[in-house]
Protein backbone atom coordinates (compact mmCIF):
# COMPACT_ATOMS: atom_id res chain seq x y z
CA UNK A 1 0.00 0.00 0.00
CA UNK A 2 1.65 3.02 -1.22
CA UNK A 3 -0.87 5.83 -0.50
CA UNK A 4 -2.62 7.87 -2.79
CA UNK A 5 -0.39 9.50 -5.44
CA UNK A 6 -0.55 12.32 -7.24
CA UNK A 7 1.58 13.75 -10.44
CA UNK A 8 2.78 16.46 -11.07
CA UNK A 9 2.96 17.96 -7.55
CA UNK A 10 3.52 21.07 -9.32
CA UNK A 11 2.33 22.79 -12.50
CA UNK A 12 2.69 26.26 -13.91
CA UNK A 13 1.20 27.61 -16.97
CA UNK A 14 0.20 30.24 -18.75
CA UNK A 15 -3.84 31.44 -19.05
CA UNK A 16 -5.70 29.48 -21.75
CA UNK A 17 -3.55 26.83 -21.81
CA UNK A 18 -5.05 22.85 -20.74
CA UNK A 19 -3.45 21.25 -18.07
CA UNK A 20 -4.20 17.47 -17.02
CA UNK A 21 -3.35 16.08 -13.74
CA UNK A 22 -3.51 12.27 -12.85
CA UNK A 23 -4.60 10.58 -9.31
CA UNK A 24 -3.57 6.71 -8.73
CA UNK A 25 -5.76 5.55 -5.36
CA UNK A 26 -4.69 2.91 -3.19
CA UNK A 27 -5.34 0.00 -4.87
CA UNK A 28 -8.23 -1.75 -2.97
CA UNK A 29 -10.01 1.44 -3.06
CA UNK A 30 -13.27 1.34 -5.68
CA UNK A 31 -14.22 5.18 -4.75
CA UNK A 32 -11.92 8.31 -6.05
CA UNK A 33 -12.74 12.13 -4.99
CA UNK A 34 -11.53 15.22 -6.74
CA UNK A 35 -11.22 18.19 -4.28
CA UNK A 36 -9.73 21.76 -5.00
CA UNK A 37 -8.61 23.51 -1.88
CA UNK A 38 -7.20 27.38 -1.87
CA UNK A 39 -4.72 28.90 0.33
CA UNK A 40 -6.97 29.06 4.01
CA UNK A 41 -9.36 27.28 3.23
CA UNK A 42 -10.90 23.59 3.63
CA UNK A 43 -10.89 21.14 0.18
CA UNK A 44 -13.81 21.64 -1.75
CA UNK A 45 -15.62 18.95 -3.64
CA UNK A 46 -15.65 18.67 -7.01
CA UNK A 47 -16.56 15.33 -8.77
CA UNK A 48 -16.53 11.18 -7.18
CA UNK A 49 -16.48 8.15 -8.93
CA UNK A 50 -17.29 4.71 -7.65
CA UNK A 51 -15.71 2.35 -10.10
CA UNK A 52 -15.31 3.58 -13.29
CA UNK A 53 -18.68 5.84 -12.72
CA UNK A 54 -18.66 9.31 -12.27
CA UNK A 55 -21.87 9.31 -9.82
CA UNK A 56 -21.23 13.35 -8.75
CA UNK A 57 -20.46 16.28 -10.22
CA UNK A 58 -19.88 19.73 -8.06
CA UNK A 59 -21.33 22.81 -9.75
CA UNK A 60 -18.13 24.34 -9.19
CA UNK A 61 -16.92 22.05 -11.98
CA UNK A 62 -17.45 24.02 -15.31
CA UNK A 63 -17.46 23.03 -18.90
CA UNK A 64 -13.55 23.74 -18.44
CA UNK A 65 -13.13 20.61 -15.90
CA UNK A 66 -13.21 17.41 -16.97
CA UNK A 67 -12.79 14.12 -14.97
CA UNK A 68 -11.95 10.11 -16.43
CA UNK A 69 -11.15 7.16 -14.50
CA UNK A 70 -11.49 4.68 -17.75
CA UNK A 71 -10.18 1.08 -15.81
CA UNK A 72 -11.80 1.98 -12.41
CA UNK A 73 -8.04 2.44 -11.39
CA UNK A 74 -6.08 5.95 -11.74
CA UNK A 75 -8.21 9.56 -12.66
CA UNK A 76 -7.49 12.03 -14.69
CA UNK A 77 -8.55 15.69 -14.24
CA UNK A 78 -8.28 18.17 -17.12
CA UNK A 79 -8.92 22.05 -17.17
CA UNK A 80 -9.45 23.57 -20.53
CA UNK A 81 -8.44 27.12 -21.20
CA UNK A 82 -7.17 27.56 -17.79
CA UNK A 83 -8.24 31.21 -16.03
CA UNK A 84 -6.30 32.40 -13.49
CA UNK A 85 -9.07 31.61 -10.87
CA UNK A 86 -8.07 27.98 -11.35
CA UNK A 87 -5.03 28.43 -8.83
CA UNK A 88 -5.82 25.95 -6.41
CA UNK A 89 -4.44 23.07 -4.78
CA UNK A 90 -6.01 19.80 -6.75
CA UNK A 91 -6.07 16.81 -4.30
CA UNK A 92 -7.28 13.32 -4.84
CA UNK A 93 -8.44 11.12 -2.39
CA UNK A 94 -10.01 7.48 -2.30
CA UNK A 95 -11.91 5.19 0.17
CA UNK A 96 -13.24 1.67 0.02
CA UNK A 97 -16.99 1.22 0.11
CA UNK A 98 -16.24 -1.65 2.91
CA UNK A 99 -16.16 -0.55 5.86
CA UNK A 100 -15.98 3.08 7.53
CA UNK A 101 -15.80 4.67 3.86
CA UNK A 102 -12.75 6.90 5.01
CA UNK A 103 -10.76 8.90 2.56
CA UNK A 104 -7.38 9.09 1.86
CA UNK A 105 -5.74 11.66 0.50
CA UNK A 106 -2.59 12.32 -2.30
CA UNK A 107 -0.35 15.27 -1.45
CA UNK A 108 -1.96 17.47 -4.28
CA UNK A 109 -0.92 18.83 -7.28
CA UNK A 110 -0.29 22.98 -6.96
CA UNK A 111 -1.73 24.56 -10.03
CA UNK A 112 -0.29 28.29 -10.47
CA UNK A 113 -1.80 29.99 -13.57
CA UNK A 114 -0.40 33.02 -14.78
CA UNK B 1 -27.14 25.04 3.33
CA UNK B 2 -24.81 23.05 5.41
CA UNK B 3 -22.56 25.25 7.84
CA UNK B 4 -19.41 24.11 9.06
CA UNK B 5 -17.69 26.37 11.50
CA UNK B 6 -14.71 25.74 13.49
CA UNK B 7 -12.71 28.51 14.84
CA UNK B 8 -9.82 29.79 12.39
CA UNK B 9 -6.87 30.17 14.67
CA UNK B 10 -5.42 28.57 18.54
CA UNK B 11 -2.30 29.07 20.07
CA UNK B 12 -1.36 26.41 22.68
CA UNK B 13 1.77 25.81 24.92
CA UNK B 14 3.69 22.38 23.96
CA UNK B 15 2.80 20.00 26.70
CA UNK B 16 -0.34 21.74 27.40
CA UNK B 17 -4.15 20.37 25.90
CA UNK B 18 -6.22 22.51 23.35
CA UNK B 19 -9.83 21.74 22.36
CA UNK B 20 -10.94 22.54 18.57
CA UNK B 21 -15.06 22.67 18.21
CA UNK B 22 -16.62 22.37 15.45
CA UNK B 23 -20.58 23.06 14.81
CA UNK B 24 -22.60 21.62 11.80
CA UNK B 25 -25.91 22.72 10.70
CA UNK B 26 -27.22 20.22 8.28
CA UNK B 27 -29.82 17.18 8.08
CA UNK B 28 -29.21 13.35 6.87
CA UNK B 29 -25.92 13.62 9.03
CA UNK B 30 -23.87 10.64 7.99
CA UNK B 31 -20.81 10.71 10.11
CA UNK B 32 -17.75 13.27 10.79
CA UNK B 33 -14.22 13.10 10.38
CA UNK B 34 -11.23 15.03 11.99
CA UNK B 35 -7.98 15.54 9.60
CA UNK B 36 -4.44 16.83 10.03
CA UNK B 37 -2.96 19.06 7.78
CA UNK B 38 0.52 20.52 7.98
CA UNK B 39 1.18 23.57 5.18
CA UNK B 40 1.54 22.10 1.74
CA UNK B 41 0.55 18.84 2.35
CA UNK B 42 -1.93 15.93 2.14
CA UNK B 43 -4.74 16.09 5.30
CA UNK B 44 -4.12 13.23 7.31
CA UNK B 45 -7.06 11.13 8.46
CA UNK B 46 -6.95 11.09 11.89
CA UNK B 47 -11.00 10.64 13.44
CA UNK B 48 -14.26 9.30 12.84
CA UNK B 49 -17.84 9.70 14.31
CA UNK B 50 -20.97 8.34 13.81
CA UNK B 51 -22.17 8.00 16.78
CA UNK B 52 -22.72 10.14 20.20
CA UNK B 53 -19.85 9.81 22.57
CA UNK B 54 -16.09 10.03 22.55
CA UNK B 55 -13.60 8.11 20.41
CA UNK B 56 -9.77 8.13 21.53
CA UNK B 57 -6.56 7.29 19.60
CA UNK B 58 -3.66 8.67 21.90
CA UNK B 59 -2.96 11.89 22.35
CA UNK B 60 -6.05 12.90 20.09
CA UNK B 61 -9.67 12.49 20.88
CA UNK B 62 -12.89 13.33 19.18
CA UNK B 63 -16.39 13.88 20.31
CA UNK B 64 -19.53 13.96 18.84
CA UNK B 65 -23.29 14.97 19.67
CA UNK B 66 -25.60 14.70 17.02
CA UNK B 67 -28.41 16.29 18.67
CA UNK B 68 -26.48 19.31 19.05
CA UNK B 69 -24.70 19.10 15.72
CA UNK B 70 -21.40 19.50 17.69
CA UNK B 71 -17.88 18.18 17.69
CA UNK B 72 -15.00 18.53 19.00
CA UNK B 73 -11.25 17.48 19.35
CA UNK B 74 -9.55 17.15 22.04
CA UNK B 75 -5.40 17.40 21.54
CA UNK B 76 -3.21 16.12 24.62
CA UNK B 77 0.14 16.62 25.65
CA UNK B 78 0.84 18.82 22.76
CA UNK B 79 3.85 18.45 20.94
CA UNK B 80 5.75 21.31 18.56
CA UNK B 81 5.38 18.96 15.39
CA UNK B 82 1.16 19.24 16.20
CA UNK B 83 1.47 22.54 14.79
CA UNK B 84 -0.51 22.53 11.79
CA UNK B 85 -4.05 23.08 10.61
CA UNK B 86 -7.00 20.70 11.75
CA UNK B 87 -9.85 20.33 9.56
CA UNK B 88 -14.14 19.08 10.22
CA UNK B 89 -15.77 17.20 7.54
CA UNK B 90 -19.23 16.06 7.69
CA UNK B 91 -20.59 13.27 5.32
CA UNK B 92 -24.39 13.85 4.64
CA UNK B 93 -26.49 10.88 3.34
CA UNK B 94 -28.15 13.34 0.94
CA UNK B 95 -24.35 13.88 -0.19
CA UNK B 96 -23.58 10.66 -1.80
CA UNK B 97 -20.25 10.43 -0.60
CA UNK B 98 -18.61 13.80 -0.60
CA UNK B 99 -17.09 15.52 2.81
CA UNK B 100 -18.19 19.22 3.37
CA UNK B 101 -15.02 20.51 4.96
CA UNK B 102 -15.40 23.26 7.21
CA UNK B 103 -12.62 26.09 7.04
CA UNK B 104 -10.01 24.51 8.98
CA UNK B 105 -8.26 25.22 12.23
CA UNK B 106 -4.95 26.46 12.23
CA UNK B 107 -3.01 25.69 15.72
CA UNK B 108 -0.03 26.79 16.56
CA UNK B 109 2.01 25.43 19.36
CA UNK B 110 5.05 27.33 21.15
CA UNK B 111 7.80 26.18 23.54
Amino acid sequence: DTGVSQDPRHKITKRGQNVTFRCDPISEHNRLYWYRQTLGQGPEFLTYFQNEAQLEKSRLLSDRFSAERPKGSFSTLEIQRTEQGDSAMYLCASSSSQGQDIQYFGAGTRLSVL
Amino acid sequence: GQNIDQPTEMTATEGAIVQINCTYQTSGFNGLFWYQQHAGEAPTFLSYNVLDGLEEKGRFSSFLSRSKGYSYLLLKELQMKDSASYLCAVNLKAAGNKLTFGGGTRVLVKP
